[in-house]
């Protein structure tokens, strides 16, 4: 149980392209989704926490412009990287939990991440 | 300031070389200790939740235990296929926060 899906693994584009990041909950409800960078050797950075149904809260540092989140349903949330340059070149790793964010200590379960190489 | 130190950052065993990693914490307000193992290019895999000082969990050659302070996991016989970085977490008031992990490699 708890399965949650990335898609893609890995993407290789060109400057100034957008790239969209899927993050499924396979088999439980995921009201809180988290999506973070981890960079070599470093532990995970928490970018924006999203709740369904409503805007993400973004860390701090972190251009919400940038980084779009769309949390539409319970199952489902989308990280973009809008014209992306080399230096978003990273991990990107999502997780899915069930409670609201403030609200439950239960675990994160993550996907697999995707492998952003901006050339 | 929250924060969760993990040590040593890195780690050789001898296959069946029991050891133990430790993760320290200072959260206020702790709601949950949560270990995971990840594997190079993976996203990491949930282990054990612990609530609660004096809490222990096990998993075949793995056992987390809590106290105030720190939380340890422990793996007896440690076998080639342990051999991965250990995440662990503690879930504060508002947040998780992450440590930087231990790179286990256990050699045949």
């Amino acid at each position: 149980g708890a399965v949650v899906s990335q898609h893609p693994s890995r993407v290789i584009c060109k400057s100034g392209t957008s790239v969209k990041i899927e993050c499924r909950s396979l088999d439980f409800q995921a009201t809180t989704m988290f999506w973070y960078r981890q960079f070599p050797k470093k532990s995970l950075m928490l970018m924006a926490t999203s709740n369904e149904g409503s805007k993400a809260t973004y860390e701090q540092g972190v251009e919400k412009d940038k980084f779009l989140i769309n949390h539409a349903s319970l199952t489902l949330s989308t990280l973009t990287v809008t014209s992306a340059h080399p230096e978003d070149s990273s991990f990107y790793i999502c997780s899915a939990r069930v409670g609201t964010a403030f609200g439950s200590n239960q675990p994160q379960h993550f996907g697999d991440g995707t492998r952003l190489s901006i050339l | 300031e929250d924060q969760v130190t993990q040590s040593p950052e890195a780690l050789r065993l001898q296959e069946g070389e029991s050891s133990s990693l430790n993760c320290s914490y200072t959260v206020s307000g702790l709601r949950g200790l949560f270990w995971y193992r990840q594997d190079p290019g993976k996203g990491p895999e949930f282990l054990f939740t612990l609530y609660s000082a004096g809490e222990e969990k096990e998993k075949e050659r793995l056992k987390a235990t809590l106290t105030k302070k720190e939380s340890f996991l422990h793996i007896t016989a440690p076998k080639p296929e342990d051999s991965a970085t250990y995440l662990c977490a503690a879930r504060g008031t508002y947040k998780y926060i992450f440590g930087t992990g231990t790179r286990l490699k256990v050699l045949a």
